[in-house]
């Protein structure tokens, strides 16, 4: 059963770097998906931030494309989030998942990572 | 605001239906069968129960459905339930990115 599980720091200072990584479990991370990030604000709803192939082939939000990077690791059947010059609109939970090619089949999620952007 | 626009609450008594819409444009909606919907309760992680506009993963009962018609998806929950009651939130490609409805908060009367 693959799972998946996000990690980092809960807690951001304004103009820092929010750094998430999430840890894939059960499963191989080049067995040809894409992993992917999805953000709520509390209260709020869904916005998608991103996504990887394994081959390192990234997609970006356009209006988080100049803070954000996704990267993989497959050495430790990880992915990572760096988002640069956080502000409190970056707190959000925080939502890594897989995502099918061709399709909007979304599958595997981690639990949420809550990230507080305050100083 | 949403790239994509759902009704802000939707109630139905048990037993009755209800349905949700998701309306885009042509270059979301309108232009991709990508589109998916998903259902959340507080404090949990969203659970997908539609892709693709109408395919259910596995487990999900087939009192789910979803349909798409022009710039608009709909997603029809039947024989409503107790349960069902929660937060519904529609997606769609857009050629990348990926956008998202508002949210409809569907309340089990």
């Amino acid at each position: 059963q693959l799972q998946l599980q996000e990690s980092g720091p809960g807690l951001v200072k304004p103009s820092e770097t929010l750094s998430l990584t999430c840890t894939v479990s059960g499963g191989s991370i080049t067995s040809g998906y894409y992993w992917a990030w999805i953000r709520q604000p509390p209260g709020k709803g869904l916005e998608w931030i991103g996504e990887i192939y394994h081959s390192g082939s990234a997609y970006y939000s356009p209006y988080l494309t100049s803070r954000v990077t996704i990267s993989v690791d497959m050495s430790k059947n990880q992915f990572s989030l760096k988002l640069r010059s956080v502000t409190a609109a970056d707190t959000a939970v925080y939502y890594c998942h897989r995502r099918t090619v061709n399709s909007s089949f979304r599958d595997y999620w981690g639990r949420g990572t809550l990230v507080t952007v305050s100083s | 605001q949403s790239a994509l626009t759902q009704p802000r609450s939707v109630s139905g008594s048990p037993g009755q239906s209800v349905t949700i819409s998701c309306t885009g444009t042509s270059s979301d909606v309108g232009g991709y069968n990508y589109v998916s919907w998903y259902q959340q309760h507080p404090g949990k992680v969203p659970k997908l129960i539609i892709y693709d506009v109408t395919k259910r993963p596995s487990g999900v009962p087939d009192r789910f459905s979803g349909s798409k018609s022009g710039n608009t998806a709909s997603l029809t929950i039947s024989g409503l339930q107790a349960d069902d009651d929660g937060d519904y939130y529609c997606c769609s490609y857009a050629g990348n990115p990926w956008v998202f409805g508002g949210g409809t908060k569907v309340t089990v009367l």
